[in-house]
């Protein structure tokens, strides 16, 4: 069965303290793996797309990491505004749905 | 266009009552999901559609879920008998192009039943 697993499920780190969270992916043929950013009471928000292992894609202070079984979302220096959930997902090629992880929470603290 | 709208935002029901949700897409986009989000968890898919054929549902989906998309513009999702276990909320979102995860995603009504 296709599977996220996201790690930690909570982090807190100072401002300018750069790190890392962590999407284990079990899926049956990776179409892609996609990550999100949530804030308290809204929908997600679409971060970045990868596909296959070794591509990286950045935007701003984060930037996104594929392996063949995982993929990190570095965060560079972060600010008091990149606190939030942050949801990876993964496509099937056999499927239509994207399957979610349970987010990393992070809070940046001043 | 201002996004996927959502409504209504709150719904307080009792439980056996039946409830209607109903998502407005960006206009161009052919496809349309209905996920559903607990406290501390991820958004586990319910449905989706492309244009008005409902092309996939969840095996967790009970028959008293039920979703549609007329003429493949809006969308409703109709919950029958209202349970406890159903209280969430409920997001929608569109895609213009399904293999590339952007989704976009309205900001949700959230369910309470008493």
């Amino acid at each position: 069965e296709d599977q996220v697993t996201q790690s930690p499920e909570a982090l807190r780190l100072q401002e300018g303290e750069s790190s890392s969270l962590n999407c284990s992916y079990t899926v049956s043929g990776l179409r892609g793996l996609f990550w999100y950013r949530q804030d308290p009471g809204k929908g997600p928000e679409f971060l970045f797309t990868l596909y296959s292992a070794g591509e990286e894609k950045e935007k701003e202070r984060l930037k996104a990491t594929l392996t063949k079984k995982e993929s990190f979302l570095h965060i560079t220096a972060p600010k008091p505004e990149d606190s939030a959930t942050y949801l990876c997902a993964v496509q099937a090629r056999s499927g239509n749905q994207f399957y979610f992880g349970t987010g990393t929470s992070l809070t940046v603290i001043p | 266009d201002t996004g996927v709208s959502q409504d209504p935002r709150h719904k307080i029901t009792k439980r056996g009552q039946n409830v209607t949700f109903r998502c407005d897409p960006i206009s161009e986009h052919n496809r349309l999901y209905w996920y559903r989000q607990t406290l501390g968890q991820g958004p586990e898919f319910l449905t989706y559609f492309q244009n008005e054929a409902q092309l996939e549902k969840s095996r967790l989906l009970s028959d008293r879920f039920s979703a549609e998309r007329p003429k493949g513009s809006f969308s409703t999702l109709e919950i029958q008998r209202t349970e406890q276990g159903d209280s969430a909320m409920y997001l929608c979102a569109s895609s213009l192009y399904w293999d590339t995860g952007e989704l976009f995603f309205g900001e949700g009504s959230r369910l309470t039943v008493l």
